[in-house]
């Protein structure tokens, strides 16, 4: 009976490298959420996907972030040539269906140096 | 445009007080609101769901109330406990393109002395 789990929890990149941040949702659930939390800041919705699907991705950055959610494994976000103010905990939630409750991950802090 | 508002900011009570945090949204086309709880470091632990049909949701010591019309909703803490310190999160399901989205306000950093 696992809980959304994310990994890794912590990762360090140098500026110019690849990040890539990886959840695996509730077992069941098919719709998942990313968001970011900057530091002093609060959440901020980042995409929404279903499987094989992006649903709104009005949240994320136009160019280096995507995101997939495959029918197979856990959903990715993945952020190119990472850059300093990329620095964040990144937060990824499921849920059953569409507008219903929200479990969330334990988190991926990202420190770029 | 959503926007999600918590007051105060920041709050200390000595333990066995009651307690109200509070949370306010401008647009009152939500489908739900939900509570959570994040401590330093940590994810989100959902607290309380409440639907916008709803006025209240009541889980153990914790209750929350939804006041849709005026954009409100309110988190009681009853008998504060060292162990309730953390920072409690409001969030809005909003309506619009009913993608279940988040908008969260910024939070309330609760420190609860013994």
């Amino acid at each position: 009976n696992a809980g959304v789990m994310q990994n890794p929890r912590h990762l360090v990149r140098r500026r110019g490298q690849e990040a890539r941040l990886r959840c695996s949702p509730v077992k069941g659930h098919s719709h998942v959420y990313w968001y970011r939390q900057l530091p002093e800041e609060g959440l901020k919705f980042m995409v929404y996907l279903q499987k094989e699907n992006i649903i709104d991705e009005s949240g994320m950055p136009k160019e280096r972030f995507s995101a997939e959610f495959p029918k197979e494994g856990p959903s990715i976000l993945r952020i190119q040539q990472v850059v300093r103010g990329d620095s964040a905990a990144y937060f990824c939630a499921s849920s059953p269906i569409t507008v219903n409750e929200q479990f969330f991950g334990p988190g991926t802090r990202l420190t770029v140096l | 445009k959503q926007e999600v508002t918590q007051i105060p900011a920041a709050l200390s009570v000595p333990e066995g007080e009651n307690l109200v945090l509070n949370c306010s949204f401008t647009d009152s086309a939500i489908y739900n609101l939900q509570w959570f709880r994040q401590d330093p470091g940590k994810g989100l632990t959902s607290l309380l769901l409440i639907q916008s049909s709803q006025r209240e949701q009541t889980s153990g010591r914790l209750n929350a109330s939804l006041d849709k019309s005026s954009g409100r909703s309110t988190l009681y803490i009853a008998a504060s406990q060292p162990g309730d310190s953390a920072t409690y999160l409001c969030a809005v399901s909003h309506g619009s393109g009913n993608t279940g989205k988040l908008i969260f306000g910024q939070g309330t950093t609760l420190q609860v002395k013994p």
